[in-house]
C-alpha cells in the first residue's frame, strides 16, 4: 500500500519569502503525483499534476518536481503572499487509486 | 468547484439510520470518486467509478455502498450509520488521468 507523508504539518513564513513544501511516498510505482490546495470549509483545488514520465511542472509562482527514485516530490512557492495561506496536500496515484498525504498548513504573515 | 455539487452540505443523524449523499457534475467527466477526510488521517478513497457500469472499492469501502445512476451522478450510501463514520465526505471527478476536481464536501455527524 502506498504511504504518503508531508512534513512539516504546519509552516509560517513572512510575506515575500520563497518556500518549499515536501511530499514523500513509499512506492515508486507511481503513475502521477498531484498537488492540491484546500481552504477552510472548501474542497480541494488542483494546483499541478506531474505524470510519472515528467520531472516537473510549473504554473505561475508554483513549481512542482517529482523524483520517483527517491520517493519525493516538492512544491516550490515563489514570493509568497497572504492569499497563499491554506493547507497543501499531495496525492500519489498507484494503480487506479489516489493516496493522499495529511497536508501542510501554510500561513503567510503580512 | 461549482461544477461538482454535493448534497446535503451538512447532515446530523443517529446511529443505525440509512443515509445517502449525492454528487452531481456538469463537467462531463467519466470518472467519479468518493473520499472521506478525517483529522490527522488525510483523505481516504471509499469507492470510485470509471463509467456508469463500473464500480470499484477503494481503501476503506466497508460500511459503504455506491450507485452510479448516470455519468453525471454518483451516490454514496451508509446502510446503517455508526459514529466512527462521522467525517467530511468529498466527491471528485476527473477525465481519464487528468486532474481531479472536488466538490465542497458534506459534513456528516452521526450521534
Amino acid at each position: 500500500k502506498q504511504e504518503v507523508t508531508q512534513i512539516p504539518a504546519a509552516l509560517s513564513v513572512p510575506e515575500g519569502e520563497n518556500l518549499v513544501l515536501n511530499c514523500s511516498f513509499t512506492d515508486s510505482a507511481i503513475y502521477n503525483l498531484q498537488w492540491f490546495r484546500q481552504d477552510p470549509g472548501k474542497g480541494l483545488t488542483s494546483l499541478l499534476l506531474i505524470q510519472s514520465s515528467q520531472r516537473e511542472q510549473t504554473s505561475g509562482r508554483l513549481n512542482a518536481s517529482l523524483d520517483k527514485s527517491s520517493g519525493r516530490s516538492t512544491l516550490y512557492i515563489a514570493a509568497s503572499q497572504p492569499g497563499d495561506s491554506a493547507t497543501y496536500l499531495c496525492a500519489g496515484v498507484t494503480g487506479n487509486q489516489f493516496y493522499f498525504g495529511t497536508g501542510t498548513s501554510l500561513t503567510v504573515i503580512p | 468547484d461549482a461544477d461538482v455539487t454535493q448534497t446535503p452540505r451538512n447532515r446530523i443523524t443517529k446511529t443505525g439510520k440509512r443515509i445517502m449523499l449525492e454528487c452531481s457534475q456538469t463537467k462531463g467527466h467519466d470518472r467519479m470518486y468518493w473520499y472521506r477526510q478525517d483529522p490527522g488521517l488525510g483523505l481516504r478513497l471509499i469507492y470510485y467509478s470509471f463509467d456508469v457500469k463500473d464500480i470499484n472499492k477503494g481503501e476503506i469501502s466497508d460500511g459503504y455502498s455506491v450507485s452510479r445512476q448516470a455519468q453525471a451522478k454518483f451516490s454514496l450510501s451508509l446502510e446503517s450509520a455508526i459514529p466512527n463514520q462521522t467525517a467530511l465526505y468529498f466527491c471528485a471527478t476527473s477525465q481519464s488521468n487528468q486532474p481531479q476536481h472536488f466538490g465542497d464536501g458534506t459534513r456528516l455527524s452521526i450521534l
